[in-house]
């Protein structure tokens, strides 16, 4: 099975800043991932698919690219409201794996 | 707009059987995967399997022995059960909705429910 991989496992960053957090797979995966943002005792929600496709209501500061096994999920210009933990997952084939996910904090 | 709605025991002991029921209103039910994820306190999300309205299913290989999802379209309702559960299943449990056979990231979900498994 591919395995996915996020980094950092957390960070810390000021409201203003742009933050980028990384997923790898273990084998190509095209663009068969999607980016969840999950707050604390809230239902996970989608933020983005196809690697780079933004969920419509998503805010535009958020922001994917990569394919492959390299992919990145980028927040402009972080906000308050942004403080959740992120999760990638893979879907090309199941399983339909998460990465171990990040958790953003706002310094 | 799809909603999920579930429902289903709470609190388990060892070698019980979860069992969770996940009812689906709005937009189509038979152009879907419905898909179980869980979370266990503090962890990550765990993908467990998809099921489709023709009862075709995928399952997690670290679960596949002791899950089993089954579908009632009459119903637009869908179900996972849990043989011989440990407290390493203590967990949320969430309903989602899958792919369309063409792109499989899920875009809504149930509101959770957490089971606890404790003797």
């Amino acid at each position: 099975d591919i395995q996915m991989t996020q980094s950092p496992s957390s960070l810390s960053a000021s409201v203003g800043d742009r933050v980028t957090i990384t997923c790898r797979a273990s084998q190509g995966i095209t663009n068969y991932l999607a980016w969840y943002q999950q707050k604390p005792g809230k239902v996970p929600k989608l933020l983005i698919y196809g690697a780079s496709t933004l969920q419509s209501g998503v805010p535009s500061r958020f922001s994917g690219s990569g394919s492959g096994t390299d992919f990145t999920l980028a927040i402009s210009s972080l906000q308050p409201e942004d403080a959740a933990t992120y999760y990638c997952q893979k879907y090309n084939s199941a399983p339909r794996t998460f990465g171990p996910g990040t958790k953003v904090d706002i310094k | 707009q799809v909603q999920l709605q579930q429902w289903g025991a709470g609190l388990l002991k060892p070698s019980e059987t979860l069992s969770l029921t996940c009812a689906v209103y709005g937009g189509s039910f038979s152009g879907y995967y419905w898909s179980w994820i869980r979370q266990p306190p503090g962890k990550g999300l765990e993908w467990i399997g998809e099921i489709n309205h023709s009862g075709l299913t995928n399952y997690n290989p670290s679960l596949k022995s002791r899950v089993t999802m089954s579908v009632d379209t009459s119903k637009n309702q869908f179900s996972l059960e849990l043989s011989s559960v440990t407290a390493a299943d203590t967990a949320v449990y969430y309903c989602a909705r899958g792919g369309d056979g063409v792109t499989y990231h899920s875009d809504c979900w149930g509101q959770g429910t957490l089971v606890t498994v404790s003797s």
